[in-house]
């Protein structure tokens, strides 16, 4: 059974500071790892999603990578701003292909 | 315009109650979701549908029943409501079921059951 663990649960830092959120799963047959914003209130929004062929994403100041054989991914986040502030969540998806499997998030709070 | 939108937003009832959340969307997709985010966010599939047919079913209470009048529609009833039931309900949908398919999360549905 898929497991997917995200470190760290909460993290706190000051504007303009690059950080980096990991996530880890047990079962490196996946199909692809997405990266999810939420904001409070709010549904979720997909930010970066990786193939299992790839080894990393961009998008702005966000880059994910990927390491498939060991289970890891990260997402870094350069110059972070207070509208970063919000829990960003990591899936994987299974073979089966529609099915995602969710960590329990990481709660940025980025401090002006 | 709403890509995945969820009604109602907020729900408060008493427990021994029937009710419904609805889904829709207007993305043209295939398939379907249903998550729950329990109160330590914990998201979790538990059902999804591909052209109207159940595709995912997870260990969920027989008290949970979704319906599927069309692709662009699924809806969530939940019978006999209990105090654990409370928590956030997330419809999605994709392009279709499979490798790669970005998945797009409505705003959530706040259950309460007191």
């Amino acid at each position: 059974k898929q497991e997917v663990t995200q470190i760290p649960a909460a993290l706190s830092v000051p504007e303009g500071e690059n950080l980096v959120l990991n996530c880890s799963f047990t079962d490196s047959a996946i199909y692809n790892l997405q990266w999810f914003r939420q904001d409070p209130g709010k549904g979720l929004t997909s930010l970066l999603l990786i193939q299992s062929s790839q080894r990393e994403q961009t998008s702005g100041r966000l880059n994910a990578s990927l390491d498939k054989s060991s289970g890891r991914s990260t997402l870094y986040i350069a110059a972070s701003q207070p509208g970063d502030s919000a829990t960003y969540l990591c899936a994987v998806q299974e073979t089966s292909g529609s099915r995602l499997t969710f960590g329990e998030g990481t709660q940025l709070t980025v401090n002006p | 315009d709403t890509a995945v939108s969820q009604t109602p937003k907020y729900l408060v009832t008493q427990m021994g109650n029937d009710k419904s959340i609805k889904c829709e969307q207007n993305l043209g997709h295939d398939t379907m979701y249903w998550y729950k985010q329990d109160s330590k966010k914990f998201l979790k599939i538990m059902f999804s549908y591909n052209n109207k047919e159940l595709i995912i079913n997870e260990t969920v209470p027989n008290r949970f029943s979704p319906k599927s009048p069309d692709k662009a529609h699924l809806n969530l009833h939940i019978n006999s409501l209990e105090l654990g039931d409370s928590a956030v309900y997330f419809c999605a949908s994709s392009q279709r079921a499979g490798i790669g398919n970005t998945i797009y999360f409505g705003e959530g549905s706040w259950l309460t059951v007191v």
